[in-house]
């Protein structure tokens, strides 16, 4: 099963941009992108995917390199609910499978 | 959106005793759910995949006769921990597909359960 690797935190001001980064380069041609985000407690909540093409939503952007081996989730203004745990993993004929995620912090 | 029901939310159970848990799609047909185990401070862990109407097929490791996974509808699937122990003591999480098994299909989970086996 391909694997996806994250930073284990990244820091954010409240208002700002967030680019966080995912490294996949395993990827196959028929893998999708997803990006989900979980708080404390709680179940993940879906947030943006993609195969080839950038892509945007009311949440966020996800911005997929030209050769598919990494992509970056983009948080235009981060605000204090962003605050959670990030996951980037790839979805295929394969399983679905969860790496470590980016614990995203965002100071007020 | 599409909505995923997960119930209950936490349960407390002595060891040896057996608890369900239920994810039910709430406004859309789920043929494939799927079972996750989470502890502290861990990512999600895939338990099993179930479809509807056909049996669960299990990940290396899990005990199908320990974590029983029924989908008799495509609205509802369980998942049975029977005999407890402590040591399965964790955040339980189902989600479900909407669309079939698309892989362009976003995965909705339910909100988790919080078993904690005394």
């Amino acid at each position: 099963d391909a694997k996806t690797t994250q930073p284990n935190s990244m820091e954010s001001n409240e208002e700002e941009p967030v680019h966080l980064p995912c490294n996949h380069s395993t990827i196959s041609g028929t893998d999708y992108i997803h990006w989900y985000r979980q708080l404390p407690s709680q179940g993940p909540e879906y947030v943006i995917h993609g195969l080839t093409s950038n892509v945007n939503n009311r949440m966020a952007s996800l911005a997929i390199a030209e050769d598919r081996k990494s992509s970056t989730l983009i948080l235009h203004r981060a605000t204090l609910r962003d605050a959670a745990v990030y996951y980037c993993i790839l979805r295929n004929a394969g399983k679905s499978t969860f790496g470590d995620g980016t614990t995203l912090t965002v100071k007020p | 959106g599409a909505v995923v029901s997960q119930h209950p939310s936490w349960v407390i159970c002595k060891s040896g005793t057996s608890v369900k848990i239920e994810c039910r799609s709430l406004d859309f047909q789920a043929t494939t759910m799927f079972w996750y185990r989470q502890f502290p401070k861990q990512s999600l862990m895939l338990m099993a995949t179930s479809n509807e109407g056909s049996k669960a097929t299990y990940e290396q490791g899990v005990e199908k006769d320990k974590f029983l996974i029924n989908h008799a509808s495509l609205t509802l699937s369980t998942l049975t921990v029977t005999s407890a122990h402590p040591e399965d003591s964790s955040f339980y999480i189902c989600s479900a597909i909407f669309g079939g098994s698309s892989y362009n299909s976003p995965l909705h989970f339910g909100n988790g359960t919080r078993l904690t086996v005394t």
